[in-house]
């Protein structure tokens, strides 16, 4: 049964970057996994922040941006502010239409 | 701007089959891809599975694990599609949220506030 990965936690500094990643217990993320980024805060429901590997939704700043870094999905967050403070959940396209979510990184801004 | 709504149950037994409808304003149903996905309490999130049109019929799309629990419907005359989770137990407690699929692409563009579901007698 293929698992999609995430750091569990992870911390950064405020104005820092930091770059969140997505994959598969078996295989390489490509751009055909049609990676999607969310963030949540707790009792809110998921934002989505990146589509289709790199493509922002609407309303979502610059400094969060999607891409493919060696086998995995990456999400870089730049200038990180106080509010960055979610957890991240990155969704994937697992093929014959079967998607699955990471487990999420909880990203501390400290 | 696509706006989601899921409305169901407060409660459901152990056993009985739960319900949920979301209504969906902004957006044509033929034009998306409508999704299904929950969070158990404190947990992460979970994809339920897919309706929507492909080459002018309706498919769907479940997650493996669910089995033959999971099934989807969509009325296109009510602009809202529905999910019916069968033999559900303690462990289908959940927050479910209905999405749809960003424009023009796949995945998940926008979503409902969510309906908390806990299942108990």
């Amino acid at each position: 049964q293929t698992v999609v990965t995430q750091e569990p936690s992870f911390s950064v500094s405020p104005g820092g970057t930091v770059t969140l990643t997505c994959g598969l217990s078996s295989g390489s993320v490509s751009t055909r996994n049609y990676p999607n980024w969310f963030q949540q805060t707790p009792g809110q429901a998921p934002r989505t922040l990146i589509y289709n590997t790199n493509s922002r939704s609407s309303g979502v700043p610059g400094r969060f941006s999607g891409s493919i870094l060696g086998n995995k999905a990456a999400l870089t967050i730049a200038g990180a502010q106080a509010d960055d403070e979610s957890a991240y959940y990155c969704l994937l396209h697992l093929g014959s239409g079967i998607w699955m979510f990471g487990g999420g990184t909880k990203l501390t801004v400290l | 701007q696509v706006q989601l709504q899921e409305s169901g149950p407060g409660l459901v037994n152990p056993s009985e089959t739960l319900s949920l409808t979301c209504k969906v304003s902004g957006a044509s149903m033929t034009d998306s891809y409508w999704s299904w996905i929950r969070q158990p309490p404190g947990k992460g999130l979970e994809w339920i599975g897919w309706i929507g049109f492909n080459d002018y019929s309706v498919t769907t799309k479940s997650n493996p694990s669910l089995g033959s629990r999971v099934t989807m419907s969509l009325d296109t005359s009510k602009n809202q599609f529905s999910l019916n989770l069968a033999s559900v137990t303690a462990a289908d407690t959940a927050v479910y949220y209905c999405a749809s699929s960003p424009d023009g692409s796949y995945g998940v563009g926008y979503w409902g506030q969510g309906t908390l579901v806990p299942v108990s007698s």
